[in-house]
């Protein structure tokens, strides 16, 4: 099946750095790629939409100022959390669709982010 | 978007088979009803998705009755391994996939 690749699987910044999380699809272009939020024991929270070569959908609540976004190409997302705080340590998700398959989505491993 | 609804949890022992079943009063022609699991720490796996009737693949069962407001998940003879977070979803191509609380199932020997 697809692949979708998240990187770094783990990551400890400082409170006030900026961090960035990868997403790529390794075998189909993805034209739709989607960032969760998930918190211990919930469920996982959609954070943005993002298309290939224009901006991120933000969902409501979301700070696209601090969630940055950017899809420069079919194969890779990514999202940077800026200013990072406590508050920020979660999973993050990411997942693709698109290329041949229709309604399937793929998942990323996600990437366990500790801010200190 | 269709709005899902499932138990919070379920218990099982080895050797059992196990229907989870999700209610999707709202959904429309064009959704699909998929199945994913979750363990602790990792992404969600997709498990099988259908539109009507029965679907069967090399893990798991999907029946989805005439009206299709509802899906059952079956889990054939679950083992320790099963242990997980199961989401069931309707989607629609092209649109964004919204989880609901899913349903965490413990195994037990």
């Amino acid at each position: 099946g697809a692949v979708v690749s998240q990187h770094p699987s783990r990551v400890i910044c400082k409170s006030g750095t900026s961090v960035k999380i990868e997403c790529r699809s390794l075998d189909f272009q993805a034209t739709t790629m989607f960032w969760y939020r998930q918190f211990p024991k919930q469920s996982l929270m959609l954070m943005a939409t993002s298309n290939e070569g224009s901006k991120a959908t933000y969902e409501q609540g979301v700070e696209k100022d601090k969630f940055l976004i950017n899809h420069a190409s079919l194969t890779l997302s990514t999202l940077t959390v800026t200013s990072a705080h406590p508050e920020d340590s979660s999973f993050y998700i990411c997942s693709a669709s698109g290329g041949f398959l229709n309604t399937e989505a793929f998942f990323g491993q996600g990437t366990r982010l500790t801010v200190v | 978007l269709a709005k899902t609804t499932q138990p919070i949890s379920m218990d099982s022992y080895e050797g059992q088979e196990v229907n989870i079943t999700c209610s999707h009063n709202n959904i429309a022609t064009n959704d699909y009803i998929t199945w994913y699991q979750q363990f602790p720490s990792q992404g969600p796996r997709f498990i099988i998705q259908g539109y009507k009737t029965k679907v069967t693949n090399e893990v798991a069962s999907l029946f989805i009755p005439a009206d299709r407001k509802s899906s059952t998940l079956s889990l054939p003879r679950v083992s320790l391994s099963d242990t997980a977070v199961y989401y069931c979803l309707v989607d629609s191509p092209g649109q964004k996939l919204v989880f609901g609380t899913g349903t965490r199932l413990l195994v037990s020997p």
